[in-house]
């Protein structure tokens, strides 16, 4: 597996509560996306990013933001997380033109 | 907007049967990529056809990418337990959607021992 971490793995928040999802990369991407997975829906873009401080947004970006300070890192945050962004989010590295590499995901709950 | 359709969207079949899954894309792709996905787990890539009419094989996957460059399909031969999870292909997108990748929304295969 590509080197790519995701944090937390797991989280339960209530409505209302800012969030920040964290992905990690060891594989020094240029690009790197962070996708939602619901059933019936399959992966769907939120945001993704083609450089430092380059980002754009996806299918599903409303109630997201995004920031990459650093090649390695992407942060996803819910600036206040809704009953409808409960869902498992991935992250991943690669081009749209090529393959991507997905992280582990991580279980969001929001109550 | 561009879209990527896949059927069926659930299939079962009993071990050692075979099983196809479609993917049909509403433009011209400069390539289709395909993964699988187990229970539980995240996307994994298993391969990218670019060729016209192009097929490639892995074991007992054999992948083909249509003539128009607008269709695809995965077909597995002989099923195995270990073929079980949601296989899903994805197309690079063009004008708004340049830069990312349109997902199907997939296959899940469930197999019988």
């Amino acid at each position: 597996d590509a080197g790519i971490t995701q944090s937390p793995r797991h989280k339960v928040t209530e409505t209302g509560t800012p969030v920040t999802l964290r992905c990690h990369q060891t594989e020094n991407h240029r690009y790197m996306y962070w996708y939602r997975q619901d059933p019936g829906h399959g992966l769907r873009l939120i945001h993704y990013s083609y450089g430092v401080k380059d980002t754009d947004k996806g299918e599903v970006s409303d109630g997201y933001s995004v920031s990459r300070s650093k090649t390695e890192d992407f942060l996803l945050t819910l600036e206040s997380a809704t009953s409808s962004q409960t869902s498992v989010y991935f992250c991943a590295i690669g081009s749209y033109l090529y393959e991507q590499y997905f992280g582990p995901g991580t279980r969001l709950t929001v109550t | 907007g561009q879209q990527v359709m896949q059927i069926p969207q659930y299939q079962h079949v009993q071990e050692g049967e075979d099983f196809t899954t479609y993917c049909n894309s509403s433009t011209t792709l400069s390539n289709i990529q395909w993964y699988k996905q187990r229970p539980g787990g995240h996307p994994v890539f298993l391969i990218q056809l670019v060729k016209s009419g192009e097929v490639k094989k892995q074991k007992r996957l054999t992948f083909q990418f249509g003539e128009a460059k607008k269709n695809s399909s995965l077909h597995i031969t002989a099923t195995q337990t270990t073929d079980v999870g949601t296989y899903f292909c994805a197309g690079p997108g063009y004008g708004g959607s340049q830069g990312n990748l349109i997902f199907g929304k997939g296959t899940k295969l469930s197999v019988k021992p």
